[in-house]
């Protein structure tokens, strides 16, 4: 059974700090990882989608990495601002269509 | 394009009362999933539709819940006599195809709602 875990759970860091969110998930047989940032009270952003043949994806200030064989990925953010603030959360899937396994995510607060 | 529309955003029950949400998906997509949010967790993946069929429903609870995406109109999740434990944000999401060809820039595979934010008073 997939599980996906999210370390840390919770971040607080100055602006302009460079930030490393991790995620890492027990079965790796998936089909692609994809991160997203979530709002309070608002839906879901897709911010990087990384496919199981590709090792990174960037996006202006934003790199994530996929290590299939050790069931890990990271996202990186550059610079950050405080309109990074946010829940960002680490979803894998496995099966054939779109059934995302998602982890409990990493509320970020970045402080000007 | 107005996305994955989702109503209501905001629903209130008292236990027992019934609850429907509903999603429509974004133009041209045929596929439908939904996912609950508890307080304080990720999401979880509940069910997964296509127009009139029910294709994967094993993170259903198997009481009081259902699920339908009918020819026509949105797909609606129905939740019979709530309880507390029922309160949680319901996120609908689409896509348009089983599985996409993707470009290297990582585009959406799915598109979600902003969510339907339940409390069982």
């Amino acid at each position: 059974k997939q599980e996906v875990t999210q370390i840390p759970a919770a971040l607080s860091v100055p602006e302009g700090e460079n930030l490393v969110l991790n995620c890492s998930f027990t079965d790796s047989a998936i089909y692609n990882l994809q991160w997203f940032r979530q709002d309070p009270g608002k839906g879901l952003t897709s911010l990087l989608l990384i496919q199981s043949s590709q090792r990174e994806q960037t996006s202006g200030r934003l790199n994530a990495s996929l290590d299939k064989s050790s069931g890990r990925s990271t996202l990186y953010i550059a610079a950050s601002q405080p309109g990074d603030s946010a829940t960002y959360l680490c979803a894998v899937a496995s099966g054939g269509y779109n059934k995302l396994i998602f982890g409990a995510g990493t509320r970020l607060a970045v402080h000007p | 394009n107005a996305g994955v529309m989702q109503n209501p955003r905001h629903l209130v029950r008292r236990r027992g009362q019934e609850a429907r949400l509903r999603c429509s998906p974004m133009k041209g997509h045929s596929h439908v999933y939904w996912y609950r949010q508890l307080p304080e967790e990720g999401l979880k993946f509940m069910v997964y539709l296509q127009k009139e069929n029910i294709i994967d429903e094993s993170g259903m609870p198997k009481e009081r819940f259902s699920a339908e995406f009918p020819k026509e109109g949105p797909s609606i999740l129905r939740i019979q006599q709530v309880v507390r434990g029922d309160s949680a944000a319901y996120f609908c999401a689409s896509s348009p195809l089983i599985r996409t060809v993707l470009p290297p820039s990582g585009a959406n595979v799915l598109t979600f709602g902003a969510g339907s934010r339940l409390t069982v008073l």
